[in-house]
């Protein structure tokens, strides 16, 4: 039950794209499309961003897509706003029917 | 409106024991998989335990097989976790959320804190 790994940081300025990588193995990513994307904000609880790697939860902004190749998982977030301004975590379903979250990517909009 | 509210979280020596609970409402408990994830201070998000909706199918992380209980109970609309010789490094936030049916968490409590401590 090894931790993805996502990158520690990324930073864009508003109106820009950003990507965050989410790289599994064949045990978790690579095997299945149970991937799903979390937003967090300093003392707030989680908030389902993407599930089942490409979809989009009702009320969840369409700037958010995700995608996966092999094993490694992928969030975009397009036009960058303010708001977006979070920690975000992937999360993947696994062999022996768990789940394994990433270690989480600060996102800074600059 | 959909909400779970989790409580019993507190300050518990190492090796004692600690039972949360998750009271939910606003939507048909008994339907939906439940699960514990736990985030530690300053860290990142951890998966605990999972429990069918039936409560016959339970999961858990290895660090807590042994020590860490996930129950229900569908006529009170309630979640448990009976945590026992607690460590030092459960020391967490534990969130109850619900399964959105696709092995994907689409409802989160707000969180309750346990610290393990002498």
């Amino acid at each position: 039950q090894s931790a993805l790994t996502q990158p520690a940081s990324v930073s864009g300025s508003p109106g820009q794209s950003i990507t965050i990588s989410c790289t599994g193995t064949s045990s978790d990513v690579g095997s299945y499309n149970h991937v799903s994307w979390y937003q967090q904000h300093p003392g707030k609880a989680p908030k389902v961003m993407i599930y089942d790697v490409n979809k989009r939860p009702s009320g969840v902004s369409s700037r958010f897509s995700g995608s996966k190749s092999g094993n490694t998982a992928s969030l975009t977030v397009s036009g960058l706003q303010a708001e977006d301004d979070a920690d975000y975590y992937c999360c993947s379903y696994s062999a022996s029917s768990t789940l394994v979250f990433g270690g989480g990517t600060k996102l800074t909009v600059l | 409106e959909v909400q779970m509210v989790e409580s019993g979280g507190g300050l518990v020596q190492p090796g004692g024991s600690l039972r949360l609970s998750c009271a939910a409402s606003g939507f048909t408990f008994r339907s939906y998989e439940m699960n514990w994830v736990r985030q530690a201070p300053g860290k990142g998000l951890e998966w605990v335990s999972y429990i069918s909706s039936n409560g016959y199918t339970i999961y858990y992380t290895d660090s807590v097989k042994g020590r860490f209980t996930i129950s229900r109970d569908n006529a009170k609309n309630s979640l448990y976790l009976q945590m026992n010789s607690l460590r030092a490094e459960d020391t967490a936030v534990y969130y109850c959320a619900r399964d959105g049916q696709l092995w994907f968490f689409d409802i989160w409590g707000q969180g309750t804190m346990v610290t393990v401590s002498s």
